[in-house]
């Protein structure tokens, strides 16, 4: 069975501007939650939806926002780039939302932002 | 105080020797606790989970948890080159995962 899938792998953009990223969770999964790892650091978490819902927001600014599709696919806007936007993003899909289920991470998108 | 603290490291272990990573945790809450492998460059791989307190094996890992004490250690028996990564500890809190900075771990052949 194929694992969690992001989209790009890599991504070069420049301050001010807007970057969508996307991730299709393991099939039968139906959460799918957002983090963001800064070199040197570990994952912090941004976004969790189940069934097409919001259910927790990490602490980051409104320019990040997220949405889930029908599918259980997500996609992460992140809006007026940053140089501090630079990242490891991490998509993490896990079956159902509690707090005991385990979270399978894709590959991640490495964005670059100059 | 940060929420999951595990030291820096590097962590250096020669080859077949074990290694102990340790993690603490402030969320005394917590009911779920996980350590993932990050080798360089790559995303988070999923080694343990443990949500009970004591020891739970899995080959050469041993995932430890004392709730009592906030504490959550991770064993590597006959450690391997192969193991050299950076180890992180995952603790849940609230539908999410709050994680450690990660402990490099070098096992020197």
């Amino acid at each position: 069975d194929a694992g969690v899938t992001q989209s790009p792998t890599h991504l070069i953009k420049t301050r001010g501007q807007h970057v969508t990223l996307r991730c299709s969770p393991i099939s039968g999964h139906k959460s799918v939650s957002w983090y963001q790892q800064v070199l040197g650091q570990g994952p912090q978490f941004i976004f969790q939806y189940y069934e097409k819902e919001e259910r927790g927001r990490g602490n980051f600014p409104d320019r990040f926002s997220a949405r889930q599709f029908p599918n259980y696919s997500s996609e992460l806007n992140v809006n007026a780039l940053l140089l501090g936007d630079s990242a490891l993003y991490l998509c993490a899909s896990s079956l159902l939302r509690i707090s005991t289920d385990t979270q399978y991470f894709g590959p991640g998108t490495r964005l670059t932002v100059l | 105080q940060k929420e999951v603290e595990q030291n820096s490291g590097p962590l250096s272990v020669p080859e077949g020797a074990i290694a102990s990573l340790n993690c603490t945790y402030s969320d005394r809450g917590s009911q779920s606790f996980f350590w993932y492998r990050q080798y360089s460059g790559k995303s988070p791989e999923l080694i343990m989970s443990i949500y009970s307190n004591g020891d739970k094996e899995d080959g050469r890992f041993t995932a430890q948890l004392n709730k009592a004490s906030q504490y959550v250690s991770l064993l590597i028996r006959d450690s391997q080159p192969s193991d050299s990564a950076t180890y992180l500890c995952a603790v849940e809190g609230g539908n999410k995962l709050v994680f450690g900075a990660g402990t490099i771990l070098r096992v020197k052949s």
